[in-house]
């Protein structure tokens, strides 16, 4: 267990809805990054979100977006979403601080969304 | 971030030691090696994590060669339950930087009975 959560477990809609996922992060970290993970495929890095603002994105089109809270809780949005948005979709979390030199990213159990 | 080569997938006896390689031969010398496992359908879960030195933790064991250019993890004593798509990441992190982990395919470790 990580102490990081996701809601809901599982999910279905269908072409052109709009969906919005949910993660709470791991208690003392502040870095919320979500992933897709599509079946039979490792986990694609779609955005990264600390202190509140987008801080890196991977290759994901602009229906893709999110939000940080001051809680450092997360939500992913997708628009129109597309048969392809099937997937696990995944958010860690982690703890940046300046200086240090790296960190660790503790994921959820994720999330199975099914685009009908 | 540097490219890793990995096994597809290896088998195990049940209490052996699992050694799982890695290929990371452009891995540059601000880049992290780090360990997650994927149990099926489960989040990723982190192992361990090394620059240059050898690390060990109550999972499992991480060897760096001295060039930096392989890497191996041990579980030590493998049990049924470490079944799962084992991936190797290498991360380079520069301080204010904001990019993701980047997954292969990983090996798959079966460990059989």
């Amino acid at each position: 267990e990580t102490g990081v959560t996701q809601s809901p477990t599982h999910l279905i809609k269908t072409r052109g809805q709009q969906v919005t996922l949910r993660c709470s992060s791991q208690s003392g970290h502040n870095t919320v990054s979500w992933y897709q993970q599509a079946l039979g495929q490792g986990p694609q890095f779609i955005f990264q979100y600390y202190r509140e603002e987008e801080n890196g994105r991977g290759n994901f089109p602009p229906r893709f977006s999110g939000l940080q809270f001051p809680n450092y809780s997360s939500e992913l949005n997708v628009n129109a979403l597309e048969l392809d948005d099937s997937a696990l979709y995944l958010c860690a979390s982690s703890l940046y601080l300046v200086g240090l030199s790296t960190d660790t990213q503790y994921f959820g159990p994720g999330t199975r969304l099914t685009v009908l | 971030d540097a490219k890793t080569t990995q096994p597809t997938s290896m088998d195990c006896a049940e209490g052996r030691a699992a050694n799982l390689p890695c290929n990371h031969s452009t891995i540059s010398g601000n880049e992290y090696v780090y360990w997650y496992r994927q149990i099926h359908s489960q989040g990723p879960q982190y192992i361990i994590h090394g620059l240059k030195n050898n690390e060990t933790n109550e999972m499992a064991s991480l060897i760096i060669t001295e060039d930096r250019k392989s890497s191996t993890l041990i579980l030590p004593h493998a049990t049924l339950r470490d079944t799962a798509v084992y991936y190797c990441i290498v991360r380079v992190w520069g301080g204010g930087g904001a990019d993701g982990l980047t997954f292969g395919k990983g090996t798959h470790l079966i460990i059989q009975p």
